[in-house]
């Protein structure tokens, strides 16, 4: 078990461009989060999927926003026509259901997107 | 709405002191879990401690030890004899309900540990 991995760790865009973020959960774990986090301030939830439904969006998630869990194993969060304020770091984490009750969610160390 | 509070942007301790860092919280839920990470610069979120409303012990895991009182919507994080390792950003956040399906985070603390 090598935790959740994200990739890219870094990734530089221009302006209007489409990128696509992957997240590989932990393997047993039924539950996938999305999180933002920009400069200076906590990670702000985007959305979760348990198994391959997407249960909860925040309104944070524009319509230029899109993920998915096509077979409950991995995530893809794709961001169309980027714009500066995309520019952040994002977050994702997984659990059991169960678990995240009273332990929480495992983080990996997140994708940094800087918009240009 | 649920939020939490983080009042104290920077910190910084002399190594092997004591230090509180504190968090409040605002819920209407009767049932709710409070949770501290650790967040070192390489970025990812390192969950240190739990406390569910209902506990009546306040929560300890090692160094870290959670000072719950619920009446003051206060969830302080103790940490005792601080490391160099312990150099990071904290953040105190909270589950509403039972399900954990959205867990929400205050700004943080930057904590540095002098030697």
């Amino acid at each position: 078990d090598t935790g959740v991995s994200q990739d890219p760790r870094h990734k530089i865009t221009k302006r209007g461009q489409n990128v696509t973020f992957r997240c590989d959960p932990i393997s047993e774990h039924n539950r996938l989060y999305w999180y933002r986090q920009t400069l200076g301030q906590g990670p702000e939830f985007l959305t979760y999927f348990q198994n391959e439904a997407q249960l909860e969006k925040s309104r944070l998630l524009s319509d230029r926003f899109s993920a998915e869990r096509p077979k409950g194993s991995f995530s893809t969060l794709e961001i169309q026509r980027t714009e500066q304020g995309d520019s952040a770091m994002y977050l994702c984490a997984s659990s059991l259901a169960w678990q995240a009750t009273n332990y929480g969610y495992t983080f990996g160390s997140g994708t940094r997107l800087t918009v240009v | 709405a649920q939020k939490i509070t983080q009042t104290q942007p920077g910190m910084f301790v002399q190594e092997k002191e004591a230090v509180t860092l504190d968090c409040t919280y605002d819920t209407s839920d009767q049932s709710y879990g409070l949770f501290w990470y650790k967040q070192p610069s390489s970025g990812e979120m390192i969950f240190l401690i739990y406390q569910g409303s209902y506990d009546e012990q306040n929560a300890t895991e090692g160094r870290y030890s959670l000072n719950f009182q619920k009446a003051r919507k206060s969830a302080n994080l103790v940490i005792s004899a601080s490391q160099l390792g312990d150099s990071a950003m904290y953040f105190c956040a909270m589950r509403e309900g039972r399900s954990a399906s959205k867990i929400i985070f205050g700004s943080g603390t930057r904590l540095s540990i002098r030697p």
